[in-house]
């Protein structure tokens, strides 16, 4: 059971901007803990895309941007891709050490 | 840059001990200043946090699987493990390796980067 609650998918077209949310409470993104987020392509593991809940690795295109707000953060991915298609998933420290991470959001590409 | 890299047996029987294995290269575990976390993904569902190990031996296990778990480094040989005793079918899952960052501002969280490919292990007789 994750502590961490995520739409299980979104859609866009092309071009497109899209947002994931990732909805947490006062044991972990609100009590002000940072939000990272994860893009899993299929058949492959989870590579880092946003850490600290705005920050981008280098490498990772400025079209993904993340942000957080009390107890909530979110992913935007602005000009959609086919290469987006993926599972994404955040991840925040909880008090209770367990359900760390979202259950993950499936971006289909229109 | 960092890479990692899991080993270890592919099928596993009930109620026997999982054991994996992360080779790390392009850096050395010894140096500090991370934590080397083990971290599954049970077949088409969400990832689920199994603990860290530091360098000096210092461990962090997930409550829920406390009790199962051991993490045990090797700096000579730059490697960490994992063992999971008394394994059911709900353990199957692809079990991956990473690199745990903690964050530099006060009570930021940690964050992993990178991940090893990932290895499926299976329970069943």
């Amino acid at each position: 059971q994750s502590v961490l609650t995520q739409p299980p998918s979104v859609s866009g077209a092309p071009g497109q901007r899209v947002t994931i949310s990732c909805t947490g409470s006062s044991s972990n993104i609100g009590a002000g803990y940072d939000v990272h987020w994860y893009q899993q392509l299929p058949g492959t593991a989870p590579k880092l895309l946003i850490y600290g809940n705005s920050n981008r690795p280098s490498g990772v295109p400025d079209r993904f941007s993340g942000s957080k707000s009390g107890t909530s953060a979110s992913l935007a991915i602005t000009g959609l891709q086919a290469e987006d298609e993926a599972d994404y998933y955040c991840q925040s420290y909880d008090s209770s050490l367990s359900g760390m991470f979202g259950g993950g959001t499936k971006l289909t590409v229109l | 840059q960092v890479q990692l890299q899991e080993s270890g047996p592919g099928l596993v029987k009930p109620s026997q001990t999982l054991s994996l294995t992360c080779t790390v290269s392009g850096g050395s575990i010894s140096s500090g200043g991370y934590y080397w976390s083990w971290i599954r993904q049970h077949p088409g569902k969400g990832l689920e946090w199994i603990g860290y190990i530091y360098y000096s031996g210092s461990t962090y296990y997930n409550p829920s699987l406390k009790s199962r778990v051991t993490i045990s480094v090797d700096t000579s040989k730059n490697q960490f493990s994992l063992k999971l005793s008394s394994v059911t079918a709900a353990d199957t899952a692809v079990y991956y390796c990473a690199r745990d960052i903690p964050s530099t501002t006060p009570g930021g969280g940690d964050w992993f980067d990178p991940w090893g490919q990932g290895t499926l292990v299976t329970v069943s007789s």
